[in-house]
């Protein structure tokens, strides 16, 4: 298994860009979330969602769209960047909310 | 909504010694605190976690508690060794997951 993989690793965007970081997991899991993780702000929940179809709305959902068309794929979307929105973005996945969460590498993003 | 709060923000021993990080949450609806271990550059991974039914669970040089009449937790690291240098984050779930800030634990060879 791949587990929970992310791409791309590091992005840089300008202010006003669009653009999706990519989530994907082989192992059947129906709970999948993304968080965002700032220096000393541990990580916050963006969007989550428990199954194919079904999405909601985490801790700081401003300015990201997520869709979940399929068990294993979970893209979040930026529609216009904003430098607040410099950060490091974490995909997890586990089986249901409240059992063991696997991480993807994490992605990188830096906006100018 | 929850609200979790870890302490000390950075933790630093000798090899060999105990390490405890503590964390306190608002909701007394959360039902299931893991602990996150991340390395430089990795995404955290599970460690140990604990649902709100158990008082303490252990892992060989691992051990989490759980108050839940306080409301708070805590990680018990023993006869640490320079590979636990990482940091540490606690967490709690009502519903979604929330995070404690973190713990930077450095373990002096």
């Amino acid at each position: 298994n791949a587990g929970v993989t992310q791409t791309p690793k590091f992005q840089v965007l300008k202010t006003g860009q669009s653009m999706t970081l990519q989530c994907a997991q082989d192992m059947n899991h129906e709970y999948m979330s993304w968080y965002r993780q700032d220096p000393g702000m541990g990580l916050r929940l963006i969007h989550y969602s428990v199954g194919a179809g079904i999405t909601d709305q985490g801790e700081v959902p401003n300015g990201y769209n997520v869709s979940r068309s399929t068990t294993e794929d979970f893209p979040l979307r930026l529609l216009s960047a904003a430098p607040s929105q410099t950060s490091v973005y974490f995909c997890a996945s586990s089986y249901s909310g409240a059992d063991t969460q696997y991480f993807g590498p994490g992605t990188r993003l830096t906006v100018l | 909504g929850e609200n979790v709060e870890q302490h000390p923000s950075t933790l630093s021993v000798q090899e060999g010694d105990s390490a405890v990080i503590k964390c306190t949450y608002s909701d007394s609806a959360s039902n299931y605190f893991p602990w996150y271990k991340q390395e430089l550059g990795k995404g955290p991974q599970l460690i140990i976690d604990i649902r709100s039914n158990v008082g303490e669970k252990k892992d060989q040089r691992i051990a989490v508690t759980l108050n839940k009449t306080a409301k708070h937790f805590s990680l018990h690291i023993t006869e640490t060794q320079p590979e636990d240098s990482a940091v540490y984050f606690c967490a709690a779930r009502p519903h979604d997951m929330r995070f404690g800030a973190g713990t930077r634990l450095t373990v002096k060879p």
